[in-house]
């Protein structure tokens, strides 16, 4: 157990619905990542937030918007979902941002 | 720029046969490296990081600046390797950079 939690583990929804990920970091933990795994992507760096504040951001479409709560948890928001967008979704933290990172088990998204 | 390529999508051994895992990287700097192993699409696990230049489950990795690479190797590999690994390095702001992955596929 990487200490990282992330809610729901399992979602399917419909294309051109909007759903939301939850990620609770390592106690500890100031810095919180986005990954996105897809069996034809592999894994692509999303966003990071350390401490609230947006700290780097990756392949992360408009259609998906993060943030990340004073309690350092985060919320990964994927709006007017495609079927392209199913994917595993991981969450991980690190504490300063520079340092080793832990994933959480991931969240599996299906769209039909 | 910052890349991390790992050039075999698949390996194949049998069991006790010896494994390397290949990763090369590009990065101006001073670089961090890992690895990490997912087993059947559950989270990924940090396996080796080159600052600390330990051996867990029997692989280890150098890393090989003049090459720039960074291989995972273990002498002997068992079923349970069976995974996929993945090289990683960390950019100046933190994130991990992945590469595309090998999956390791141990035969008995």
């Amino acid at each position: 157990d990487s200490g990282v939690t992330q809610t729901p583990k399992h979602l399917i929804t419909a294309t051109g619905q909007r759903v939301t990920l939850r990620c609770s970091p390592r106690s500890g933990d100031l810095s919180v990542y986005w990954y996105q795994q897809s069996l034809d992507q592999g894994l692509q760096f999303l966003i990071q937030y350390y401490n609230g504040e947006e700290r780097a951001k990756g392949n992360i479409l408009e259609r998906f918007s993060a943030q990340q709560f004073p309690d350092l948890h985060s919320e990964l928001n994927l709006s007017s979902l495609e079927l392209g967008d199913s994917a595993l979704y991981f969450c991980a933290s690190s504490v300063r941002g520079s340092d080793t990172i832990y994933f959480g088990e991931g969240s599996w998204l299906t769209v039909v | 720029a910052q890349r991390v390529t790992q050039p075999e999508k698949l390996l194949s051994v049998f069991k006790g046969a010896p494994v390397e895992l290949k990763c090369n990287y590009s990065y101006s700097g001073s670089p961090e490296l890992f690895w990490y192993v997912q087993y059947s699409r559950q989270r990924l696990q940090l396996l080796l990081r080159h600052i600390s230049r330990e051996s867990i489950k029997g692989f280890t990795a150098d890393l090989n600046k003049g090459e720039t690479s960074f291989h995972l190797k273990k002498p002997f590999a068992q079923e349970e390797d069976s995974a996929m690994y993945y090289c990683a390095l960390t950019s100046n702001t933190g994130k991990l950079i992945f590469g595309q992955g090998t999956t390791l596929q141990v035969k008995p």
